[in-house]
C-alpha cells in the first residue's frame, strides 16, 4: 500500500491566495520530500526534509515536519496560475528494503 | 542534478507485445528506481534497480512481466512484456542523488497506450 496519504486529494484556490497540502505516513523515515508534476510530465524535485528538521523554506515553499504523528505540509504562499499541478510527498524508510514510497497526491488548481 | 533521459517518450502499443524503455543518465548513479502511474493516480515503484545485481521487485510486480537490466551505472531499461491494456501507464526513471538527505530525480517518462 501506499506509504503516503496526501490530503486534500483537490484543491481550488484564487490566484494570490496560500495552498496548504497534507502528507501522513505509516512508518519511520529517513526524509520526506515534496515534488510538482505538470500534467502529463515528469516530476519536479520541490524540497527535501530530513527527519531531525521541523521546518524548512525555499521561495515561495514552506515545508514542515512532524515525526510524532508522521506528518508532513506543504504552504505555497501567493499562489500563480503556473502553480497548478499535482504535488506529491514521498517518504525514504529506515526499515526494509531501501526506497522511495509516494503519497496518493494533491490536485492543485490556482484560478486566476 | 542528474539529467534523465527517456526513450521513448510516447508510444502505441498493441495488445500481447512487449516494448522497452530505456533510462540514460548524464552521471553515474548507484541506485534507480522503476516507476508506474497509472491515469489520475499516484506513482507505484515496480522495482529498484542497482548496477551488478538483480533487481529488487516490489509487491505486485515480477520479473517475467517487468524485466529489467542495468548493464552500469548510467543506463538501465525496463520492459513491460505481453502488454494489455491495464498495462497503459506513464513508467517513470529515476535517480538517487546527493551526499546526505539523497533527493531523486526523474525523468520525463514514457507514456504508453497498449491497445
Amino acid at each position: 500500500s501506499q506509504q503516503g496519504e496526501e490530503d486534500p486529494q483537490a484543491l481550488s484556490i484564487q490566484e494570490g491566495e496560500n495552498a496548504t497540502m497534507n502528507c501522513s505516513y505509516k512508518t519511520s523515515i529517513n526524509n520526506l520530500q515534496w515534488y510538482r508534476q505538470n500534467s502529463g510530465r515528469g516530476l519536479v524535485h520541490l524540497i527535501l526534509i530530513r527527519s531531525n528538521e521541523r521546518e524548512k523554506h525555499s521561495g515561495r515553499l514552506r515545508v514542515t515536519l512532524d515525526t510524532s504523528k508522521k506528518s508532513s505540509s506543504l504552504l505555497i504562499t501567493a499562489s500563480r496560475a503556473a502553480d497548478t499541478a499535482s504535488y506529491f510527498c514521498a517518504t525514504s524508510t529506515t526499515s526494509g528494503t531501501y526506497k522511495y514510497i509516494f503519497g496518493t497526491g494533491t490536485r492543485l488548481k490556482v484560478l486566476a | 542534478s542528474a539529467v534523465i533521459s527517456q526513450k521513448p517518450s510516447r508510444d502505441i502499443c498493441q495488445r500481447g507485445t512487449s516494448l522497452t524503455i530505456q533510462c540514460q543518465v548524464d552521471s553515474q548513479v548507484t541506485m534507480m528506481f522503476w516507476y508506474r502511474q497509472q491515469p489520475g493516480q499516484s506513482l507505484t515503484l515496480i522495482a529498484t534497480a542497482n548496477q551488478g545485481s538483480e533487481a529488487t521487485y516490489e509487491s505486485g510486480f515480477v520479473i517475467d512481466k517487468f524485466p529489467i537490466s542495468r548493464p552500469n551505472l548510467t543506463f538501465s531499461t525496463l520492459t513491460v512484456s505481453n502488454m494489455s491494456p491495464e498495462d497503459s501507464s506513464i513508467y517513470l526513471c529515476s535517480v538517487e542523488q546527493g551526499v546526505s538527505g539523497n533527493t531523486i530525480y526523474f525523468g520525463e517518462g514514457s507514456w504508453l497506450t497498449v491497445v
